[in-house]
């Protein structure tokens, strides 16, 4: 069965660092999606895409996250600088274009910022 | 007001029992719903989806769906201690793309 496949699993980093996270999306689906879980809460959406444009990014922190996927593939999320605030689990998931139909998630990457 | 509600429990059943949980949208325009189980430390994995009013059935699983309510409910039959986790509700919005309830923690008891 096909996966999304990201990685690290997990990250440990202290404030004020950069971190990054990697993404690849379900072979042939066009869009992709990044969302955040604190512990204890529904994920949010921080961006999607569609093939190699950001569609929405209305709840992504723009002054300290950055997201791209230059080839309409895989994906790239940035924090820089990270803060205590953004211990999380960071997941990526992808659809055909349909989230009508749900999608699929990649099994996340666990940030915790000390 | 959060556009998906959910009680956050826990639902605590009995192994063998029925397990009922509930949620509610805000937003009278959405048409697809879903449910996702997510185990501790592991990412959402999806269990069902509803498009109509009514009922859909999968095995153990029966997703209920009433637009006219904006409520959501998923059945669990024969409640097995696997089946301990928690199970988020999601809604699809304009622009395709799904927002979360909080999600209910099922504890089911052997």
């Amino acid at each position: 069965e096909a996966e999304v496949a990201q990685s690290p699993r997990y990250k440990i980093t202290e404030k004020s660092q950069a971190v990054a996270f990697w993404c690849d999306p379900i072979s042939g689906h066009a869009t992709l999606y990044w969302y955040r879980q604190i512990l204890g809460q529904g994920p949010e959406l921080l961006v999607q895409f569609q093939d190699e444009s950001v569609v929405d990014d209305s709840q992504l922190p723009k002054d300290r996250f950055s997201a791209e996927r230059l080839k309409g593939v895989d994906s790239t999320l940035k924090i820089q600088p990270a803060e205590l605030g953004d211990s999380a689990m960071y997941l990526c998931a992808s659809s055909h274009g349909q989230g009508a139909f749900g999608y699929t998630f990649g099994s996340g990457t666990r940030l915790t910022v000390v | 007001q959060k556009e998906v509600e959910q009680n956050s429990g826990p639902l605590s059943v009995p192994e063998g029992a029925i397990a009922s949980l509930n949620c509610t949208y805000s937003d009278r325009g959405s048409q697809s719903f879903f449910w996702y189980r997510q185990y501790s430390g592991k990412s959402p994995e999806l269990i069902m989806s509803i498009y109509s009013n009514g009922d859909k059935e999968d095995g153990r699983f029966t997703a209920q769906l009433n637009k006219a309510s904006q409520y959501v409910s998923l059945l669990i039959r024969d409640s097995q201690p696997s089946d301990s986790a928690t199970y988020l509700c999601a809604v699809n919005k304009a622009g395709n793309k799904l927002v979360f309830g909080a999600g209910t923690i099922l504890r089911v008891k052997s």
